[in-house]
């Protein structure tokens, strides 16, 4: 069965620094990955998706993510933070063979001034 | 893009009484719509898998007499939380779309039972 893992519960950035956020999956063959990410108390909103071609995937808000096959990642990545970043970001895989998504357990983004 | 409006966004309600949470896809019709459960500074746990015209799909471990979910429409699926409890006190969020758009999700519905 298909799993996710954010090793990083908790991140805290100085605004505008880099950030690189991370997500491993497993899954037997090529997944269907996305972002999330959740300001408090609200839904969920779509980064970015990947499901083939170009390993480097361009979202919303200046984000991007890299899928590695070799290292069944996907991180998320976005060159400068802003404070408006600041969020719950999720990181889910779906299967082909089902609608289902199933999702990591989150990185709480902080960002400092 | 898509649109999905859930409705309410909190609800309090005492012990023992039944709660109906709306999820409306409002420019677009969906076949299948998920209800997920989140818990304070948790993921999201997907309860059951919403399919128009026909019964539900629920994950394993979730009562599906506790929380009954109907969807009449293409355009609605509705979950109720029967004879609430404390513990059933919780973020509640739908999501419909497809998978090639992107799963779209509505804003969540924040559920305490007292």
């Amino acid at each position: 069965a298909q799993s996710v893992t954010q090793p990083d519960i908790h991140i805290t950035v100085s605004e505008g620094a880099s950030l690189e956020l991370r997500c491993n999956y497993s899954y037997g063959a090529t997944p269907y990955l996305f972002w999330y990410v959740q300001s408090p108390g609200q839904g969920l909103q779509l980064l970015l998706k990947y499901f083939s071609g170009d390993t480097l995937v361009q979202g919303i808000k200046g984000f991007e993510a890299e899928f590695k096959r070799s290292q069944s990642s996907f991180n998320l990545r976005k060159p400068s933070v802003h404070w408006s970043d600041a969020a719950e970001y999720f990181c889910a895989v779906g299967a082909s063979n089902t609608d289902k998504l199933i999702f990591g357990t989150g990185t709480r983004l902080q960002v400092f001034p | 893009g898509a649109v999905v409006s859930q409705h309410p966004s909190w609800v309090i309600c005492k012990s023992g009484t039944s709660v109906k949470i709306e999820c409306r896809s409002l420019d677009f019709q969906a076949t299948t719509m998920f209800w997920y459960r989140q818990f304070p500074k948790q993921s999201l746990m997907l309860m059951a898998t919403s399919n128009e015209g026909s019964k539900a799909t629920y994950e394993q471990g979730v009562e599906k007499d506790k929380f009954l979910i109907n969807h009449a429409s293409l355009t609605l699926s509705t979950l109720t939380v029967t004879s609430a409890h404390p513990e059933d006190s919780s973020f509640y969020i739908c999501s419909a779309d497809d998978r090639a758009k992107g799963y779209t999700f509505g804003s969540g519905t924040r559920l305490t039972v007292v």
